[in-house]
């Protein structure tokens, strides 16, 4: 167990629903991350939280938005879905096990989001 | 711009070969290059990682080459096994720093 909980796993949504990503983790590390994988994109950083309440904008931010009221809750909101936010979601959090200075993602399962 | 480019898109590569994945960047404040493997229907993981004051990193049949001058680094799989069939990600960063840009990613195909 990673200890980072993506859900739901699988959604299928219609142009200009709202749709939210959950993620948990289990433990209480300040970074937390979005990103998106798309083929030829590799993956692309959506936004990042430093802590609770405390959040930035990444490399592909637009039309996303998130919130962290609490530490280990990181959802990512689609306001208006449209067909090019159809993708695969990872969540991420980024911990220092060895102390060295060098951060370690780890990432969750990822949420296959399908946009009609 | 992506801040980190990453080739081939794809790779076959015979069992027992050896596999080469090469990235390159632009960004001279990077200081932390990690490598991430990654399985179908799952996320990536941290498969290993250098920092620029070292010219190479081996870790049983990955090591990681790299070439400061050239901004340059690449990922060698030498005795390639099925099981390493996978998409490999490079990635940069500063140490310290939490903000990770990936490359495009190589799915490895390691025929039997």
């Amino acid at each position: 167990d990673a200890g980072i909980t993506q859900s739901p796993r699988y959604k299928i949504t219609e142009t200009g629903r709202q749709v939210t990503l959950m993620c948990h983790q289990t433990w209480s590390h300040s970074y937390m991350f979005w990103y998106r994988q798309d083929l030829g994109h590799g993956l692309r950083l959506i936004y990042y939280s430093a802590a609770a309440d405390i959040t930035d904008k990444g490399e592909v931010p637009d039309g996303y938005v998130v919130s962290r009221s609490k530490t280990e809750n990181f959802p990512l909101t689609l306001e208006s879905a449209t067909r090019s936010q159809t993708s695969v979601y990872f969540c991420a959090r980024a911990s220092n096990p060895t102390g060295s200075g060098a951060n370690v993602l780890t990432f969750g399962a990822g949420s296959r989001l399908t946009v009609l | 711009q992506q801040q980190v480019k990453q080739s081939p898109q794809s790779l076959i590569v015979q069992k027992g070969g050896i596999s080469i994945i090469n990235c390159a960047y632009e960004n001279t404040a990077f200081d932390y290059f990690p490598w991430y493997q990654q399985f179908p229907g799952k996320g990536p993981a941290l498969l290993i990682a250098i920092r620029p004051d070292v010219s190479e990193k081996k870790e049983g049949r990955f090591t990681i080459s790299f070439n400061k001058s050239a901004k340059q680094f690449s990922l060698h799989i030498m005795d390639s096994q099925p099981g390493d069939s996978a998409t490999y990600f490079c990635a940069a960063s500063t140490e310290g720093f939490n903000k990770f840009y990936f490359g495009s990613g190589t799915k490895l195909n390691v025929k039997p």
